[in-house]
C-alpha cells in the first residue's frame, strides 16, 4: 500500500519569502514522486518529478524538491515566493509494483497564500 | 500540454438520475483515469482504463461505471446519482511507462 500525508492544509507567506511545503510518503516499494500544481477552477500541471535519477529534482516556476529517503520525505521548495504562486499544491507517489503498480495516489492538497 | 476536454464542464442534477461525463483527448495516450476532488481528500481514483475496453476499479469505484470504447473516448456514468457524489471530476490521460499525468479542465457535479 502507499499513502501521502501533507502536513499543513494551508501556508501563508509573504511575497519575497520562501516557500515550504512539507510531503512524506510511504510506500513498500521505491516510489516515483510528483508534485502538482492546480490554479483556481482549473486542471492539475506537474510541478516536478522524481523518477530515481538525481534526489534534487528542480520543476517549473523556480520551484524544487529533494528526496529524501531515510526520512520518506519530497517537501517542495522555492527560496522566493510570488504571487503568482498561489494555488493548491499536491503531492503524489506512484507505485512501481503490487498492487499499487502504474497507480497515482494524492496528498490532501496545501493551499498556498502569499501576501504583498 | 495534452489534448484533454471534459464534457459538461458543470452539470446540476437530481438525485436518482444517471448521469455521463466524458473525456475527449487527442494525444493517443494509451491510459486514461477518472478522478474525483473532494475538500480534504486531495484526489481519489475512481476508474482507469489502459487501453480500448481495458478498464479497472480504483479506490472510490462503487456507484460508477466507465467505458472505452475508443482510444480517445473515456467515459464515466453514474448509474443512480446520489448527493454524495457532488464532486468536481477529473480525467486525466498518461503516455504510459511512469511518464506524467495529464489532466483535463474538470467537471463540477451538484446532485440536489
Amino acid at each position: 500500500a502507499q499513502s501521502v500525508t501533507q502536513l499543513g492544509s494551508h501556508v501563508s507567506v509573504s511575497e519575497g519569502a520562501l516557500v515550504l511545503l512539507r510531503c512524506n510518503y510511504s510506500s513498500s516499494v521505491p516510489p516515483y514522486l510528483f508534485w502538482y500544481v492546480q490554479y483556481p477552477n482549473q486542471g492539475l500541471q506537474l510541478l516536478l518529478k522524481y523518477t530515481s535519477a538525481a534526489t534534487l529534482v528542480k520543476g517549473i516556476n523556480g520551484f524544487e524538491a529533494e528526496f529524501k529517503k531515510s526520512e520518506t520525505s519530497f517537501h517542495l521548495t522555492k527560496p522566493s515566493a510570488h504571487m503568482s504562486d498561489a494555488a493548491e499544491y499536491f503531492c503524489a507517489v506512484r507505485g512501481a509494483g503490487g498492487t499499487s503498480y502504474g497507480k497515482l495516489t494524492f496528498g490532501q492538497g496545501t493551499i498556498l497564500t502569499v501576501h504583498p | 500540454d495534452a489534448g484533454i476536454t471534459q464534457s459538461p464542464r458543470h452539470k446540476v442534477t437530481e438525485t436518482g438520475t444517471p448521469v455521463t461525463l466524458r473525456c475527449h483527448q487527442t494525444e493517443n495516450h494509451r491510459y486514461m483515469y477518472w478522478y474525483r476532488q473532494d475538500p480534504g481528500h486531495g484526489l481519489r481514483l475512481i476508474h482507469y482504463s489502459y487501453g480500448v475496453k481495458d478498464t479497472d476499479k480504483g479506490e472510490v469505484s462503487d456507484g460508477y461505471s466507465v467505458s472505452r470504447s475508443k482510444t480517445e473516448d473515456f467515459l464515466l456514468t453514474l448509474e443512480s446519482a446520489t448527493s454524495s457524489q457532488t464532486s468536481v471530476y477529473f480525467c486525466a490521460t498518461e503516455q504510459g511507462g511512469y511518464n506524467e499525468q495529464f489532466f483535463g479542465p474538470g467537471t463540477r457535479l451538484t446532485v440536489l
